[in-house]
């Protein structure tokens, strides 16, 4: 059965540091990964996905990486703002059988 | 505009009165999915149909009903609510696998459906 889980669970780091998120999973044998963006009571936002077939995607000063081998994902947010803080949740998605199995989260804060 | 849309997006509502929330998706995705979400639990997943009169238990099925009788509307229906049952509930959609070398297999939710039983 597929596991994903997420280091760090929170993260407070000042604006404009550069920081990366991880993601692992257990079963490489993916479909695809969605990283998701998650404010306080709010819905969930696609932020990016990656085919099991790539290797990166990007979106602005976000940068997703794939790593099917080693069950791993990172994302990596540029210069960060106050803006980007909330929650970050991967999604793996697998090839057969259970579909989508979500990580726990990080929580991020980015101070001022 | 591709989207899911769940209503209501808010409910109070008492122990064991029947509800239903809707959840309807216009992208002819063949798979749906609920989920609640509550402080420290994360996303746990309710119910999944793979299609049209296909339904699945995910983890936290009890106490919960789903139905799939048409491809675009998968409501879920809480037939004696309890007060365990408040939470923040998603509805999600996508093509099933292997639909198409475009398929990306993205999933799309809901805004969220806030649910109060007292």
């Amino acid at each position: 059965k597929q596991e994903v889980t997420q280091i760090p669970a929170a993260l407070s780091v000042p604006e404009g540091e550069n920081l990366v998120l991880n993601c692992s999973f257990t079963d490489s044998a993916i479909y695809n990964l969605q990283w998701f963006r998650q404010d306080p009571g709010k819905g969930l936002t696609s932020l990016l996905l990656i085919q099991s077939s790539q290797r990166e995607q990007t979106s602005g000063r976000l940068n997703a990486s794939l790593d099917k081998s080693s069950g791993r994902s990172t994302l990596y947010i540029a210069a960060s703002q106050p803006g980007d803080s909330a929650t970050y949740l991967c999604a793996v998605r697998g090839n057969y059988g259970q579909n989508f199995v979500f990580g726990p989260g990080t929580r991020l804060s980015v101070l001022p | 505009e591709a989207q899911v849309t769940q209503n209501p997006r808010y409910l109070i509502t008492v122990t064991g009165k029947k509800l239903t929330v809707t959840c309807s998706q216009n992208m002819n995705h063949e798979y749906m999915s609920w989920y609640r979400q509550d402080p420290g639990l994360g996303l746990r997943q309710i119910y999944y149909s793979m299609n049209v009169e296909v339904t699945d238990k995910g983890d936290v099925p009890e106490g919960y009903k789903v139905s799939r009788k048409e491809k675009r509307n998968f409501p879920l229906i809480l037939e004696s609510p309890s007060p365990n049952q408040t939470s923040l509930y998603f509805c999600a959609s996508s093509l099933e696998r292997g639909q198409g070398t475009r398929n990306t297999g993205e999933l799309f939710f809901g805004e969220g459906s806030r649910l109060t039983v007292l």
